[in-house]
């Protein structure tokens, strides 16, 4: 089975432009996470859908926002994009979105870099 | 909040010896999971080893084990005879029970392993 796949893999933008990331979770998987990894530093959650209803959001700005599809899919954007936004932004999947059970399966990323 | 921290920005280890990667993490808390992801030049994040806080008993997985000090709030991975492909970013992380599936990662330690 496909894990978790993200596209595009590289991308450059410049400051002030619109980003669109997008991620196809693990077949059957219902939760999907976003996470921002800037260089040197461990992974900081962005977002949490589940059911296409957003489940849980990190401390970023309103320029950041995100959905989910009926297939489970979800796409991150970001807008007004800043030097700052230039990270590796992970995708992550779960069956489900609470409770004691499962784990985060999580996909190669997203390079954003903000010229 | 929770807050996870992982003192140690490198560690090396010669091929076939041991080495035990540090965390400690805050959290008011009294159930919760912890886990050590790997992130290899590949970037994408696998799970190496998760403890749920309730078991007293340390995790184990083939050459990967942890120290679990519930009191002392730390975490420690324990990687015997390291192998090259051992080679990459481990990062510490902490989940709550309760709540949505948000993973709270320390700033990773990055392990080379010497042939």
């Amino acid at each position: 089975d496909a894990g978790v796949t993200q596209s595009p893999t590289h991308l450059i933008k410049t400051r002030g432009q619109q980003v669109t990331l997008r991620c196809s979770p693990i077949s059957g998987h219902k939760s999907v996470s976003w996470y921002q990894q800037v260089l040197g530093q461990g992974p900081q959650f962005i977002f949490q859908y589940y059911e296409k209803e957003e489940r849980g959001r990190g401390n970023f700005p309103d320029r950041f926002s995100a959905r989910q599809f009926p297939n489970y899919s979800s796409e991150l954007n970001v807008n007004a994009l800043l030097l700052g936004d230039s990270a590796l932004y992970l995708c992550a999947s779960s069956f489900k979105a609470v409770g004691n059970t499962g784990e985060l399966f999580f996909g190669e990323g997203s390079r954003l870099t903000v010229l | 909040a929770q807050t996870v921290t992982q003192s140690q920005p490198e560690m090396s280890v010669q091929e076939a010896e041991t080495v035990t990667l540090s965390c400690t993490y805050d959290t008011s808390e009294s159930d919760y999971y912890l886990f050590w992801y790997k992130q290899p030049p590949s970037r994408q994040m696998i799970l190496v080893i998760r403890q749920e806080a309730y078991k007293q008993q340390n995790a184990t997985e083939n050459r990967f084990s942890v120290n679990f000090q519930k009191a002392a709030k730390s975490f420690s991975l324990k990687i015997s005879d390291s192998q090259l492909g051992d080679a990459a970013m481990y990062f510490c992380a902490y989940r709550s029970v309760q709540g949505t599936y948000k993973y709270i990662f320390g700033t990773g330690t990055r392990l080379k392993v010497l042939a």
